[in-house]
């Protein structure tokens, strides 16, 4: 089946920072989204994008379906930021996750 | 509105006893999804329901492991008998045509 790569598994930034969170896929996908798990276990969708880009706030997304790779930018990070965020593929399958903490 | 409801939030039992888990989908959802989600990793896809049909449950370990969904609302995800190695948090999921929404989970813990 098709493989989902994420990057980097752990990140830790201080507040205020910007991250890139990388998302690899082996196959071409018809449907892409990222979700975040807060530190409570609520997985809350971010974005639907299998291509192109998005904005909401202070993050975007960018998925090049042709190279087979997403990323999810986070500008001027914030503490509820922490948590981990999932690339998710075509029949719900989901990638390992990043683990963010953004520390005060 | 209102979201993807589970219950109970947590259960604690005795390894080789019966459990189940009831997940109230959002109205009007046809696509509803149990996962099981271990520490540390991401949720794994046990079974998907496009209404009253499964159509995917290629991952459900049906030896132990029983789902339903009735009249294509709520569903029930059913573990007889429970091992330790099931330890783990049930996620319900519905989504009704790409977007999915996922409810606060169950936390089962087997001793």
């Amino acid at each position: 089946g098709i493989q989902v790569e994420q990057s980097p598994p752990d990140l830790i930034l201080q507040e205020g920072a910007n991250s890139t969170l990388r998302c690899n896929f082996s196959d071409s996908v018809n449907n892409l989204q990222w979700f975040h798990q807060n530190p409570w276990g609520q997985l809350i969708n971010l974005f639907y994008i299998p291509s192109g880009t998005k904005q909401n706030g202070r993050l975007s997304a960018t998925t090049v379906a042709t190279e087979r790779y997403s990323l999810l930018y986070i500008s001027s990070s914030q503490t509820t930021d922490s948590g981990v965020y999932f690339c998710e593929i075509n029949d719900m399958r989901f990638g390992a996750g990043t683990r963010l903490t953004v520390k005060p | 509105e209102a979201g993807v409801v589970q219950s109970p939030r947590y259960k604690i039992i005795e390894k080789k006893q019966p459990v189940a888990f009831w997940c109230n989908p959002i109205s009007g959802h046809n696509t509803l999804y149990w996962y099981r989600q271990n520490l540390g990793q991401g949720p794994e896809l046990l079974i998907r329901y496009e209404n009253e049909e499964a159509v995917d449950d290629s991952q459900l370990p049906k030896d132990r492991f029983s789902a339903e969904r009735l009249k294509g609302v709520d569903s029930t995800l059913k573990i007889q008998p429970a091992e330790l190695g099931d330890s783990a948090v049930y996620l319900c999921a519905s989504s009704y045509d790409r977007d999915a929404f996922f409810g606060q989970g169950t936390r089962l813990t087997v001793v």
